[in-house]
């Protein structure tokens, strides 16, 4: 099955800095890779997917790149605020299997 | 359209009770998943289902069982509960097929389950 490897497993940065969290993934078949933010107390929700045609995609100051040859994809956030700290998770896709990474604490501090 | 519905939202069990988590959703997908989250760490896969009839075991399926008779149901039955069955549960789902890979998965609020 499908192995999905997450780092760090906690970010600490301050208002302003840039964040960068990396995964990389065992099945050569996924073609699907989805971020996704989790606040405390809540269900996760999605911020950002990309697929495999394509090696990056930006949403406003959050992008995801993408390295098929390697096995690893990367989520970038810039201009960080306070309200970008929680839980976030990279996904594994694997024939419609989903395995979560570990997570990555991110913490912004003002 | 109500999406993920999961029952309860919380329960406290004792030692060697049994329960079903309840989970539906009105969106057609044809996978279905059931995760869970202990406190601060990541969400492992305990089953999950391809289509009404079909499931399959995920990381951690040991003391539990699954069940899909429709496309719409979903419930997770603990047997015999054991204070390391205390998690948040999450139901899942998304939809799949070997042309359309790739949609957003949808989670339930979750189930507070705690053990004592």
């Amino acid at each position: 099955g499908e192995n999905v490897e997450q780092h760090p497993s906690t970010l600490s940065v301050q208002e302003g800095d840039s964040a960068v969290i990396k995964c990389t993934y065992s099945d050569s078949a996924s073609n699907y890779f989805p971020w996704y933010k989790q606040e405390l107390g809540k269900r996760p929700q999605l911020i950002i997917d990309i697929r495999s045609n394509v090696g990056e995609k930006k949403d406003q100051r959050i992008a995801v790149t993408l390295n098929k040859t390697a096995k690893h994809f990367s989520l970038h956030i810039t201009e960080t605020q306070p309200e970008d700290s929680a839980v976030y998770f990279c996904v594994g896709t694997s024939y419609g299997k989903l395995t979560f990474g570990q997570g990555t604490i991110l913490t912004v501090h003002p | 359209n109500a999406g993920v519905t999961q029952t309860p939202k919380f329960r406290i069990l004792k030692i060697g009770q049994s329960m079903t988590l309840q989970c539906t959703q009105d969106m057609n997908h044809n996978y279905m998943y059931w995760y869970r989250q202990d406190p601060g760490m990541g969400l492992k896969l305990i089953y999950y289902s391809v289509g009404a009839g079909i499931t399959d075991k995920g990381e951690v399926p040991n003391g539990y069982n699954v069940s899909r008779s429709t496309t719409e149901d979903f419930p997770l039955r603990l047997e015999l509960a054991a204070p390391s069955q205390t998690s948040v549960y999450f139901c899942a789902t998304s939809f799949w097929t070997s042309t359309q890979t790739g949609n957003t998965i949808y989670f339930g609020e979750g189930s507070w389950l705690t053990v004592v």
